[in-house]
């Protein structure tokens, strides 16, 4: 069974920085493509991040590109995703999802900016 | 960027009514469109991938359909268990953006 574990949400004061992180398994997580995908409260989905299997491409769209980076470990099975320099816009829940028809998704962690 | 225009933003409808959400693409995107239902406090689920297609576990009742650059989420006979949002999503090329969601309520 697929599984996606999101942690490392909580309350950060603008301007900080905050990783987030995404245990997978069930499957053979270096062979896929792994996304970030977020909810700001009572909002719409909003993609985040794309990163391929080997973790040599990324992509962003151009609301966090130069302040979020997507890395992955594939020997742990782990996606990640470092959030600086963060906006009180940047407030949501953040999911980890498999972009492959975006099957699977973890049930997701909150991130809250605010001073 | 490609936009999604969805619509409508929110509707109510009655149980058994026939029930149409819509997406319209700024560009071409082919068939490479998603469709999620989502509920509160959940993460959002594949009803349809490539435009059409059911996915897999999703009731008959579903079906998703396209016209040019208009993509369509029907249901023909609305139950009280498909009261949640929906969201399309167009995954043609990066940035992959979402529309803005449909909430469907029970009138």
């Amino acid at each position: 069974e697929v599984q996606l574990v999101e942690s490392g949400g909580g309350l950060v004061q603008p301007g900080r920085s905050l990783k987030l992180s995404c245990a997978a398994s069930g499957f053979t997580f270096s062979n896929y493509y792994m996304a970030w995908v977020r909810q700001a409260p009572k909002k719409g989905l909003e993609w985040v991040a794309t990163i391929s299997t080997s973790g040599s491409r990324t992509y962003y769209p151009d609301s966090v590109k130069g302040r979020f980076t997507i890395s992955r470990d594939n020997a742990k099975s782990s996606l990640y995703l470092q959030m600086n320099s963060l906006k009180s816009e940047d407030t949501a829940t953040y999911y980890c999802a498999r972009p492959d028809w975006f099957a699977y998704w973890g049930q997701g962690t909150l991130v809250t900016v605010s001073s | 960027d490609i936009q999604m225009t969805q619509s409508p933003s929110s509707m109510s409808a009655s149980l058994g009514d026939r029930v149409t959400i819509t997406c319209q693409a700024s560009q071409d995107i082919g068939n490479n469109l998603i469709w999620f239902q989502q509920k509160p406090g959940k993460s959002p689920r594949p009803m349809i991938y490539y435009a059409t297609n059911l996915a897999n576990g999703v009731p008959s009742r579903f079906s998703g359909s396209r016209s040019g650059s208009d993509y369509s989420l029907t249901i023909s006979s609305l139950e009280s268990e498909d009261m949640a949002d929906y969201h399309c999503l167009q995954y043609k090329q990066y940035p992959n953006t979402f529309g803005a969601g449909t909430k469907l309520e029970l009138k």
